[in-house]
């Protein structure tokens, strides 16, 4: 079965650009979570989306966004994109959503490295 | 608010000694902790899951503890190899937020 993949790999925009981000889930997952990885913050949720919603939001400003596909595929949006967006953005899926009491895990892919001059 | 921390941040030990890391975790009504293996540049590979209700998880060399009445949990790899460089996050899952709360992080370098 094939993993989570993500593209592009990498990414390099400019200030004030806008950017969207790919997440293909494993075949059957129904739930795709988003994360931040900078080396100042470390991991951090974005957004989860299961079955077509946004199930649970992180501390993110408006500028980040996603939507999520009915064949489970997901997208996440940076609008207006400033220096301290660059970053290694994750995602993960799982077969059930989050909020099932945390009996979910979630396989992650290996990430778009996104770089912004 | 749930922090999660992780110490050391940076681990380096010879070939064939076990390894030690710790997670600790602020508020103990968690459903779940996992620890992850980041390689270089990739994503996360989920090592061990266990439930708020287990004490601890085994996985080959790997085995990993829980107590939540002191946020602590640990994982042990035993018999370290030089395969073993990576990474290690461990994240806690609670109900509130429904997400992933992951620590900072230990960098492991296993010398041969």
């Amino acid at each position: 079965k094939a993993g989570v993949t993500q593209t592009p790999r990498y990414l390099i925009k400019t200030r004030g650009q806008q950017v969207t981000l790919s997440c293909s889930p494993i075949s059957g997952h129904r739930s795709v979570s988003w994360y931040q990885q900078t080396p100042g913050q470390g991991l951090q949720f974005l957004f989860e989306y299961f079955s077509e919603t946004q199930r649970n939001k992180g501390n993110f400003p408006g500028r980040f966004s996603g939507r999520q596909f009915s064949n489970s595929r997901s997208e996440m949006n940076v609008s207006t994109l400033e220096l301290g967006d660059s970053a290694l953005y994750l995602c993960a899926s799982s077969l059930g959503p989050l909020t099932s009491g945390g009996q979910e895990t979630q396989y992650f892919g290996p990430g778009t490295r996104l770089l912004v001059l | 608010k749930q922090e999660v921390t992780q110490i050391p941040a940076a681990l380096s030990v010879p070939e064939g000694e076990n390894l030690v890391l710790n997670c600790s975790f602020t508020d103990s009504a968690i459903y779940n902790l996992q620890w992850f293996r980041q390689d270089p540049g990739k994503g996360l590979t989920s090592l061990l899951l266990i439930q708020s209700s287990q004490r601890e998880q085994t996985s080959g060399r790997l085995n990993a503890s829980l107590d939540k009445s002191s946020g602590r949990s640990t994982l042990y790899i035993a018999a370290s190899q030089p395969g073993d460089s990576a990474t290690y996050l461990c994240a806690v899952f609670k109900a509130a937020g429904n997400k992933l709360t992951f620590g900072g992080g230990t960098r492991v370098l296993v010398k041969p």
